[in-house]
């Protein structure tokens, strides 16, 4: 079954303590993302990545680390994470552009205390 | 700076009425523009719209885009209690920046 696989679903830290959230697809695609999304403000894009080796930064970049080391995983990666980046966090993958329909994961939600 | 502006932010209707959601966009190198649908999870994609005037169908849904204003409609007819849900319009750029820009969406109640 073709998907896009996050985890931990849900996670409760504190500030400071560095922590990973992974990111599998298995549909071969090039091009993978995340996504942060918080009431009132909708999805906004963190980084993505068109391909091994090729991450760019998003709307909103600031205070997060990706790496693309192979096709399937894309991690998102809080060296310090502070209370600001409690939200749903969403990895998706497509094709090869974001122009494309994106598949979505399931969800993380953080917890920052 | 790139922006997609959703209208209404919310909206609540009976079962059979038909809705009209709004997606107008500000980007600087336009490829695609597309919606997708959010229930309890992940959103799922709807249509992908490139061209201006063409409409693109599915069941009771419809969207079409027109690149001059530059905005995009999404129609939902006989709308049930199933199509409740966050309804997200997203365009992507090109030419050095493939990123993805989402408006804050709209939430439709669809009442029985």
């Amino acid at each position: 079954e073709a998907q896009v696989t996050q985890n931990p679903r849900y996670l409760i830290t504190v500030t400071g303590k560095k922590l990973t959230v992974t990111c599998s697809q298995n549909m071969n695609h090039e091009y993978m993302s995340w996504y942060r999304q918080d009431p009132g403000l909708g999805l906004r894009q963190i980084y993505y990545s068109m391909n091994v080796e090729v991450t760019d930064k998003g709307d909103v970049p600031e205070g997060y680390k990706v790496s693309r080391k192979e096709k399937r995983n894309f991690p998102l990666i809080l060296e310090s994470p502070s209370p600001n980046q409690t939200s749903l966090y969403f990895c998706a993958s497509s094709f090869s552009t974001g122009s494309q329909p994106q598949h979505f994961g399931d969800g993380t939600r953080l917890s920052i205390l | 700076e790139d922006k997609v502006v959703q209208s209404p932010l919310s909206l609540v209707v009976h079962e059979g009425d038909t809705v009209t959601l709004n997606c107008s966009y500000e980007v600087t190198n336009f490829r695609s523009l597309l919606w997708y649908k959010q229930e309890k999870k992940a959103p799922t994609f709807l249509f992908m719209l490139t061209s201006s005037g063409i409409e693109k169908k599915s069941g009771r849904l419809s969207s079409i885009l027109d690149k001059k204003e530059p905005f995009s409609i999404l129609n939902i007819t006989a709308t049930q209690t199933g199509d409740s849900a966050i309804y997200l319009c997203a365009v992507a750029t090109q030419g050095g920046s493939e990123k993805l820009v989402f408006g804050k969406g709209t939430k439709l109640t669809v009442n029985p």
